[in-house]
């Protein structure tokens, strides 16, 4: 696609549920991110991944978070038993991934209500 | 000390007026420096890259970038009420793609 595409939106869940978040990133781009934003908020780095090798998983907040990325392309993020401080704003970005060229683009974001 | 250092401002300026926004970084090894805008709601747009001293242009925007005094800056001429959004500083090292980003300022341009 022409830019990082991310779904869904919008997602309000239940406490204790586990939800999923999918990130396809712009085609040829090796590099993904994910990040959270709280209201108000900067950037919390959550994962990164080269590949489908994540290099970077310094950011996740706790074990109950987790993501995979399969053939190079599309990324899964994966929160279990959802608590109300996860609500936030998830982010995913793409780049090369060349050391030349780092420039990162950002999807539309998944708004996550948990209630 | 934060990696990536921003003013959260709000910083106001006047229709037409240059605005600058500044961003300090801790890690001397960075090597690649970006300026992104947000405007609420909406996820980060990237509207400049640097990687080497001295300034880039770009239309009314020009980074500026000092690694000695580990120092970036963006300068947004001619401002219209259109640049009011948070800018946020992003800076990674050569070979570590994490990119870090600072808290963002929230600028606001005055009519």
């Amino acid at each position: 696609g022409a830019g990082v595409s991310q779904s869904p939106s919008n997602k309000v869940t239940e406490k204790g549920k586990d939800v999923e978040l999918r990130c396809d990133p712009i085609s040829g781009h090796t590099a993904l991110y994910w990040y959270r934003q709280s209201l108000g908020q900067g950037l919390e780095f959550l994962i990164y991944f080269q590949g489908n090798s994540a290099p970077d998983k310094s950011g996740l907040p706790s074990d109950r978070f987790s993501a995979e990325r399969t053939g190079g392309s599309v990324s899964t993020l994966t929160i279990q038993r959802t608590q109300q401080e996860d609500s936030a704003v998830y982010l995913c970005a793409s780049s090369l991934g060349t050391t030349v060229n780092t420039e990162a683009f950002f999807g539309q974001g998944t708004r996550l209500t948990v209630v | 000390q934060k990696e990536v250092e921003q003013n959260s401002g709000p910083l106001s300026v006047p229709e037409g007026a240059i605005a600058s926004l500044n961003c300090t970084y801790s890690d001397r090894v960075s090597q690649s420096f970006f300026w992104y805008r947000q405007y609420s709601g909406k996820s980060p747009e990237l509207i400049m890259s640097i990687y080497s001293n001295g300034d880039k242009e770009d239309g009314r925007f020009t980074a500026q970038l000092n690694k000695a005094s580990q120092y970036v800056s963006l300068l947004i001429r001619d401002s219209q009420p259109s640049d009011s959004a948070t800018y946020l500083c992003a800076v990674n090292r050569q070979g570590a793609q994490k990119l870090v980003f600072g808290q963002g300022t929230r600028l606001t341009i005055n009519p």
